[in-house]
């Protein structure tokens, strides 16, 4: 199994609004990721985590608050988002930190959209 | 971190071998690079890596100069289904190796025409 999964696919949200963002991989995986992607420009990094510990975070605003609760799972929180934070957001995960050799399996995100 | 310069876009006849480049000067001796490509609206996708040496996998080579300097991607019979955007990244080591992060430059665009 080298899937990462994401959900939900599609999340519309209010500037109010409370929700969280869900990632899932059963590959034995060590480090685990959330990207920000805007239309028509490359990921980029916000967190990483190793062995569930948080280890960067990208100078990331507070409205958005990860966690890694077992090495199986990654979420990030939502709260009071702005329009412009309207983006796909993607999960991927890596086996071993820092170790070179070994590559991030992505999922296929999930499409955020703040009204 | 080191940068990638990439050519925004490319066109390859399927059937044909794409060669995709990617200029990374500033590279550091232990700094591998990468290479990602994205299809519309999926997640990035892992192709190959290297360091020194040239690479050959299931999908592709990745040739790289002796300077380590440059590499060229390639895939050596393109189809319509190797349209997406490809993405060469050095990857940057922090704390002593412990943790890496993946900085995806701006891309190239490659459409393979029937």
């Amino acid at each position: 199994d080298t899937e990462v999964t994401q959900t939900p696919k599609h999340l519309v949200m209010g500037m109010t609004n409370k929700k969280s963002l869900k990632c899932e991989q059963h590959m034995g995986h060590r480090a685990m990721y959330w990207y920000k992607q805007k239309a028509k420009k490359p990921p980029e990094l916000m967190f990483v985590y190793s062995y569930e510990k948080l280890s960067i975070n990208e100078s990331v605003p507070s409205r958005f608050s990860p966690e890694c609760p077992n090495s199986s799972l990654l979420n990030l929180h939502l709260h009071a988002l702005q329009p412009e934070d309207s983006a796909l957001y993607l999960c991927a995960s890596s086996q071993k930190p820092g170790l070179a050799g070994y590559e991030q399996y992505f999922g296929p995100g999930t499409r955020l959209t703040v009204t | 971190d080191a940068k990638t310069t990439q050519p925004p876009s490319m066109d390859c006849a399927e059937g044909r071998a794409a060669n995709l480049p990617c200029n990374h000067s500033t590279i550091s001796g232990n700094e591998y690079v990468y290479w990602y490509r994205q299809i519309h609206s999926q997640g990035p996708q892992y192709i190959i890596h290297g360091l020194k040496n040239n690479e050959t996998n299931e999908m592709a080579s990745l040739i790289i100069t002796e300077d380590r300097k440059s590499s060229t991607l390639i895939l050596p019979h393109a189809t319509l289904r190797d349209t997406a955007v490809y993405y060469c990244i050095v990857r940057h080591d922090y704390s002593g190796g412990s943790n890496y992060k993946l900085t995806f430059g701006k891309g190239t665009l490659l459409t393979v025409n029937p």
